[in-house]
């Protein structure tokens, strides 16, 4: 079985605090995803990779930074945490696809609950 | 708008009732078309994809309208264990998914 796992379910921390939020896959996978989820704006996308030290911004990057040095882990930052950055942070990974109309499933990490006070 | 629009929902079911899903999504190059399912604090899990001839799995039905733009998903016969939010989801240029914001069913005893 995939197997995507998150450094923390529940985390709570205070504004202006540099918070790191961590992604391991053991499945090989080149891509790598980082989501936040919000009642009623579905899963939006913050930044993806598609290799080790590789990074591209997704649809809500700001505020935002991430790092990939190894291929299993794709870590998130939050260099000055807001009190609008309180979300539910999805981390996803899978294998490339092959061509533009390609697909590979996403795998989804249990997720990480973050509170900024 | 939003790319993949989804009624929030709730359903409210009976057992053993057949429920249907729209999704609407505004982009008309998007290329392929899933449904996730997302089990109350838990991660997203792919259901199904959705195929241009309609496709089905088991309960599940899944149909696309290139025409007008919408994806459905049929549940028939519902179970308790159907309860969950069903997330549609488009593949858009550069391989990269866009979610609804998710239909939540509840289905009673």
């Amino acid at each position: 079985d995939v197997k995507v796992t998150q450094s923390s379910r529940y985390l709570v921390k205070r504004t202006g605090e540099k918070v790191f939020l961590e992604c391991v896959q053991d499945m090989d996978h080149e891509n790598m995803f980082w989501y936040r989820q919000d009642p009623g704006l579905g899963l939006r996308l913050i930044y993806f990779s598609y290799d080790v030290k590789m990074k591209e911004k997704g649809d809500i990057p700001e505020g935002y930074s991430v790092s990939r040095e190894k291929k299993e882990r794709f870590s998130l930052i939050l260099e000055s945490a807001s009190t609008n950055q309180t979300s539910m942070y999805l981390c996803a990974s899978s294998f490339p696809g092959q061509g533009s109309s390609s697909y590979n499933e996403q795998f989804f990490g249990p997720g990480t609950r973050l509170t900024v006070l | 708008r939003k790319e993949v629009e989804q009624d929030p929902g709730p359903f409210n079911v009976p057992e053993g009732a057949t429920v249907a899903f729209n999704c609407t999504y505004s982009n008309s190059a998007s290329q392929s078309f899933f449904w996730y399912r997302q089990d109350c604090r838990k991660e997203p899990k792919l259901l199904m994809s959705v195929y241009s001839s309609g496709n089905e799995d088991g309960r599940f039905t899944a149909q696309l309208n290139r025409a007008s733009q919408y994806i459905s998903l049929l549940i028939r016969d519902s179970k308790l264990s159907d309860s969950a939010t069903y997330l549609c989801v488009v593949l858009g240029a550069g391989n990269m998914l866009t979610f609804g914001g998710g239909t939540r069913l509840m289905v009673k005893p």
